[in-house]
C-alpha cells in the first residue's frame, strides 16, 4: 500500500499568511502513460464532508478560488493557500489515486492564530 | 445539481449486518465509477471499496475483504454497501463519493456504530 504521510499535523497562522501543507508518497504516483501525478487534495470543514480542491497534483477543482494551489518535487506534494481566509479554517487531506487500494495523508488542521 | 445522499447506518451489535444505501441524482449515474469511505469518530479518511459503472469491477480494502459487499443499480440510480460481520473498528461516518480518480462529490455521510 502506499503511505501518504502529511505535515505538520496542524498549523495556526494570522489573516492573510501563506500556509504550506505537504505530502509525501511512499512511492511515485506518476504515470509514465500520461506523465501526471495521481495525486488529490481535499478540504474539510467540521461537520461537513471532504470537498475536492485540486487533483492531478495541480490542477484547481471547480469553483475553487486560486489562492489555492498544488504543486510537486518527485513524491512530495504541497498544498499553498497564498493567503489565509476565515473560512478556510478546516482539515486538509491528500489522496493518491494511483493504486488499490486508495490512500489518505493522516490530515493537517488549519486554524487561524 | 449532483447530489449523493446516504441512508441506512445505525447502532449495531458486533457481528450484525447493515446495508448502506446512496440515492444519487444531478448527473448520469451510469457513467460514473463510485465509491464509499470511511472517517471514523475525530479520526482521518479511510477509502473502503469502489465499482465499476457496469459492476464488472470492484476493489476493497483489505479489511473489509469477505464482510462488505459493494453493489449498485443504474436504473435505480443507487450505490450499495451491505456490510457483514461487523466490528467495533468499523465504527464510521460512511460517505459515498463519485469517482474512480479524484473524488469530485461526497454525500453527507450516515454514521454506523457497532457497539454492544
Amino acid at each position: 500500500d502506499i503511505v501518504m504521510t502529511q505535515s505538520p499535523d496542524s498549523l495556526a497562522l494570522s489573516l492573510g499568511e501563506r500556509a504550506t501543507i505537504n505530502c509525501k508518497s511512499s512511492q511515485s504516483v506518476l504515470s509514465s502513460s500520461n506523465n501526471k501525478n495521481y495525486l488529490a487534495w481535499y478540504q474539510q470543514k467540521p461537520g461537513h464532508p471532504p470537498k475536492l480542491l485540486i487533483d492531478w497534483a495541480s490542477t484547481r477543482g471547480s469553483g475553487v478560488p486560486d489562492r489555492f494551489s498544488g504543486s510537486v518535487s518527485g513524491t512530495d506534494f504541497t498544498l499553498t493557500i497564498s493567503s489565509l481566509q476565515a473560512e478556510d479554517v478546516a482539515v486538509y487531506y491528500c489522496h493518491q489515486y494511483y493504486s488499490t487500494p486508495r490512500t489518505f495523508g493522516q490530515g493537517t488542521k488549519v486554524e487561524i492564530k | 445539481e449532483v447530489q449523493l445522499v446516504e441512508s441506512g447506518g445505525g447502532l449495531v451489535q458486533p457481528g450484525g449486518s447493515l446495508r448502506l444505501s446512496c440515492a444519487a441524482s444531478g448527473f448520469t449515474f451510469s457513467n460514473y465509477w463510485m465509491t464509499w469511505v470511511r472517517q471514523a469518530p475525530g479520526k482521518g479518511l479511510e477509502w473502503v471499496a469502489n465499482m465499476a459503472q457496469d459492476g464488472s469491477e470492484k476493489y476493497y480494502l483489505d479489511s473489509v475483504k469477505g464482510r462488505f459487499t459493494i453493489s449498485r443499480d443504474n436504473a435505480k440510480i443507487s450505490l450499495y454497501l451491505q456490510m457483514n460481520s461487523l466490528r467495533a473498528e468499523d465504527t464510521a461516518v460512511y460517505y459515498c463519493a463519485r469517482g474512480w480518480a479524484s473524488l469530485d462529490y461526497w454525500g453527507q455521510g450516515t454514521l454506523v456504530t457497532v457497539s454492544s
